[in-house]
């Protein structure tokens, strides 16, 4: 079975740029969360996604946001980009709702100039 | 308070010690807890996990879970210079501030 997949892998923007970073989870898995992982704060949750619908968000600005679609891929957004976004975006698929281990994908790795 | 607090290490040591990695929880309610491993520029990948009753071996590697104490340990045997990464402990939940709960990861070095 394919692993969770995230595109893509290495970006570079600006102050002010947006950017939608994508993630296809393992085949079967409905649940996508997403992390941004930063050496000083670890990994800090964002939001998750369960059958097109955010079921949790984490303590992120608005500048923030994502969606699911109905074959389960994931998208997330960053609009305004501050230099502290840069960080390692990653993605983690679970097979269902209530507390199943996650399986991440390689992340994107985000530096904001 | 972080509901899974690390070591932060980082620890080294030398090629074919036993490395102990340590954890500490505050929620009783966890019922398992996972291990992940880390490379460097990498996401983590899911090393095992194991319920809150007991421990678990899978080759080299060995959780223990101490419910008494809150206390969750991932051995490694026979270390190797390829286990050098970054080990996250982690406990599920499925609340508004996410599916798991992770701590801040240990980083292990194993020198040749």
């Amino acid at each position: 079975k394919a692993g969770v997949t995230q595109t893509p892998r290495y970006l570079i923007k600006t102050r002010g740029q947006q950017v939608t970073l994508s993630c296809s989870p393992i085949s079967g898995h409905r649940s996508v969360s997403w992390y941004q992982q930063t050496p000083g704060q670890g990994l800090q949750f964002l939001f998750e996604y369960f059958s097109e619908t955010q079921r949790n968000k984490g303590n992120f600005p608005g500048r923030f946001s994502g969606r699911q679609f109905s074959n389960s891929r994931s998208e997330m957004n960053v609009s305004t980009l501050e230099l502290g976004d840069s960080a390692l975006y990653l993605c983690a698929s679970s097979l269902e709702a209530m507390g199943e281990t996650q399986y991440f994908g390689p992340g994107t790795r985000l530096l904001v100039l | 308070q972080k509901e899974v607090e690390q070591d932060p290490g980082p620890l080294s040591v030398p090629e074919g010690a036993i490395v102990s990695l340590n954890c500490t929880y505050s929620n009783s309610a966890f019922q398992y807890f996972m291990w992940y491993r880390q490379y460097s520029r990498k996401g983590p990948e899911l090393l095992m996990y194991t319920y809150s009753s007991g421990n678990k071996e899978d080759g080299r590697f060995t959780a223990q879970v101490d419910k008494s104490s809150k206390y969750i340990s991932l051995f490694i045997r026979d270390s190797q210079p390829s286990d050098s990464a970054t080990y996250l402990c982690a406990a599920p939940r499925n609340t508004n501030a996410g599916k798991s709960t992770f701590g801040d990861g240990t980083t292990l070095t194993v020198k040749p």
